[in-house]
């Protein structure tokens, strides 16, 4: 079946520009989250979405920054007045969101935003 | 608070070589933990998780508690290893993972 899907693949922006990334989880996935790659840096968490409850936003690095999720399935991450230091690869992951606890999560291929 | 700590940026090592990927975690509870890979023009996914107790792919990683530690351990590298391996841990009824900064293997033939 299909994966989770990110669009677009590439985002290259003028600083101070908004952007929006795009997610689509995998059919039936209630949890979504958004991490951020940076070079040498690992995976930063930025938001984490569950369901119809609020979303955890507590990884999101300021008011800049914004997501939301419609419907219980696309998810757009939304960037304004973007700066040099958000230039990352944006992933986004979805999983079944059952249980008690984490469970496995599937990747999307990823953003990479490009702030000049 | 949690963490992740990966100390190696960078290993490598020749085909048919034993190989260790280390990870040390801080956490005051009873973690999950789990390895990440990506593998090159590919998409991050799950290697193993430790309640699983599985080997994938010929790895395997043991969780010691008294050294806080979930290293990855495979006995012969292959060249299709190379990859960058990510150790990540979420806290018991967490649905957020921590992540470490990744550890690049590099199989030489």
């Amino acid at each position: 079946g299909a994966g989770v899907s990110q669009s677009p693949s590439n985002k290259v922006t003028e600083k101070g520009k908004d952007v929006e990334l795009r997610c689509d989880p995998i059919s039936g996935h209630t949890a979504l989250y958004w991490y951020r790659q940076s070079l040498g840096q690992g995976l930063e968490f930025l938001i984490y979405f569950q369901g119809n409850s609020a979303p955890d936003k507590s990884g999101l690095p300021s008011d800049r920054f914004s997501a939301e999720r419609t419907g219980g399935s696309v998810s757009t991450l939304t960037i304004q007045r973007t700066q040099q230091e958000d230039s990352a690869v944006y992933l986004c992951a979805s999983s079944l969101g059952r249980g008690n606890g984490p469970d496995e999560q599937y990747f999307g291929p990823g953003t990479r935003l490009t702030v000049t | 608070a949690q963490r992740v700590t990966q100390p190696e940026k960078l290993l490598s090592v020749f085909k048919g070589a034993p190989v260790e990927l280390k990870c040390n975690y801080s956490y005051s509870g009873s973690p999950e933990l789990f390895w990440y890979v990506q593998y090159s023009r590919q998409r991050l996914q799950l290697l193993l998780r430790h309640i699983s107790r599985e080997s994938i792919k010929g790895f395997t990683a043991d969780l010691n508690k008294g050294e806080t530690s979930f290293h990855l351990k495979k006995p012969f590298a292959q060249e299709e290893d190379s990859a960058m391996y990510y150790c990540a841990l979420s806290g018991r009824g967490s649905y957020i993972p921590t992540f470490g900064r990744g550890t690049s293997l590099i199989v030489h033939p």
